[in-house]
């Protein structure tokens, strides 16, 4: 079937835009992650969605990273007034329920801020 | 807070050798373990995953890893590595009680020559 879909696969833009990236996880999966790599990194945690429960925010670096998960499908990652430091692939996965189950990544979208 | 280390930025072996990457965790109780591929162009794999049980974990692709409670690590083996195995190897642990997310260590990549 398919799996975690991410676009655009590449992103642009300048600094002080805002940006928009989307994750279309696996149908009937009710848990959502977004993570951050940036080069020669690990991956660092930023938001969670479960169902309908509040999500999980805690690992968002600041008030410009936003994010929505609409009908408990789609899900949109926003960006404001990037900075170059916000340059990174931003991973999204997602899993059958929760965060001890198998999560299944997309392929990313690698934002460049210049 | 739980932490992941993975001491080997770089590894570097010959085809057919054997491969050990090393993963040491900070927690106050028994985490969840989990180990992660990231092949050029693909999103993350999991390998393997450690919740309880037997603490010698078969995965895919004839990795395995076993838990060490006395040592706090949870390293990967492999007994004979094939050229396709070349990529960034993750770990991480994930714990309920310590937030929704799985934190990952910085990652080993691995490198393979023929």
């Amino acid at each position: 079937g398919a799996g975690v879909s991410q676009s655009p696969s590449n992103k642009v833009t300048e600094k002080g835009k805002d940006v928009e990236l989307r994750c279309d996880p696996i149908s009937g999966h009710t848990a959502l992650y977004w993570y951050r790599q940036s080069l020669g990194q690990g991956l660092e945690f930023l938001i969670y969605f479960q169902g309908n429960s509040a999500p999980d925010k805690s690992g968002l670096p600041s008030d410009r990273f936003s994010a929505e998960r609409t009908g408990g499908s789609v899900s949109t990652l926003t960006i404001q007034r990037t900075q170059q430091e916000d340059s990174a692939v931003y991973l999204c996965a997602s899993s059958l329920e929760g965060w001890a189950d198998t999560q299944y990544f997309g392929p990313g979208t690698r934002l460049t801020v210049l | 807070a739980q932490s992941v280390t993975q001491p080997d930025i770089h590894i570097t072996v010959s085809e057919g050798a054997s491969l050990e990457l090393r993963c040491n965790y900070s927690y106050g109780a028994t985490p969840y373990l989990f180990w992660y591929v990231q092949s050029p162009g693909q999103g993350l794999q999991l390998l393997l995953k450690y919740f309880s049980g037997d603490t010698l974990v078969q995965g895919i692709k004839g990795f395995e890893a076993e838990f060490k409670r006395s040592q706090s690590s949870f390293n990967l083996r492999k007994p004979s590595v094939h050229w396709s195995d070349a990529a960034e190897y993750f770990c991480a642990v994930g714990a309920g009680n310590a937030g929704n997310m799985l934190t990952f260590g910085g990652g080993t990549r691995l490198m393979v020559k023929p």
